[in-house]
């Protein structure tokens, strides 16, 4: 168990939908990242949060957003979602009681969205 | 540009026999970190194995070391005495200095199959 919670596990959903994805980081940990991986693209970095603030962007459309609460938990949005959109997404975190000098990056189970 | 390359899709190995599993990177950073992932079936990320671009020795962990080139560019995970349980997928990942962000990139995988 990394300590990283994902909600929901499974979702299915229609195109043109939006939904929600939550992430709860292992505590102590400031950072917050969100990737996705599909099978064409592999993983792929989204966005990453540092204590409720934007601190780098990957390759995240502009359906989707992201944000960071003060209690630390962050939330994926997506939204008019298209088939290609469906992925593994996960959220990940460190920066707290992972090593300083390695900052590896503990990731959630995942949460899976299917578009149909 | 590919900035970290897994030439293997897939790769079979016997029970109790050890394992190489390649990984090339690129970047013009002399700071950065090297990351071995692991995810199973059940699609959790698990980490197995960091190596930083100034340590001298080879990291180990375990059955889990990592054969680490400079030069070459190469940070090849090597398993030890495989096991059935070691069936799963493995991500090579890389985090460079990029200000503040600490976000991994990921190479595309290698599908480990251990034989009974």
């Amino acid at each position: 168990d990394s300590g990283v919670t994902q909600t929901p596990k499974h979702l299915i959903t229609a195109t043109g939908q939006r939904v929600t994805l939550r992430c709860s980081p292992r505590s102590g940990d400031l950072s917050v990242y969100w990737y996705q991986q599909s099978l064409d693209q592999g993983l792929q970095f989204l966005i990453q949060y540092y204590n409720g603030e934007e601190r780098a962007k990957g390759n995240i459309l502009e359906r989707f957003s992201a944000q960071q609460f003060p209690d630390l938990h962050s939330e994926l949005n997506l939204s008019s979602l298209e088939l290609g959109d469906s992925a593994l997404y996960f959220c990940a975190s460190s920066g707290g009681r992972s090593r300083a000098i390695t900052g590896e990056l503990f990731f959630g189970e995942g949460s899976r969205l299917t578009v149909l | 540009a590919q900035k970290i390359t897994q030439t293997q899709p897939g790769m079979f190995v016997q029970e109790k026999e050890a394992v190489t599993l390649d990984c090339t990177y690129d970047t013009s950073d002399p700071s950065y970190g090297l990351f071995w992932y692991k995810q199973p079936s059940s699609g959790e990320m698990i980490f197995l194995i960091y190596q930083g671009s100034y340590d001298q020795q080879n990291a180990t962990e375990g059955r889990y070391s990592l054969n680490f080139q400079k030069a070459r560019k190469s940070a090849n995970l090597v398993i030890s005495a495989s096991q059935l349980g070691d069936s799963a997928m493995y991500f090579c990942a890389m985090r460079e200095p990029s200000g503040s962000a600490r976000q991994l990139t990921f190479g595309s995988g290698t599908q480990l199959t251990v034989l009974p």
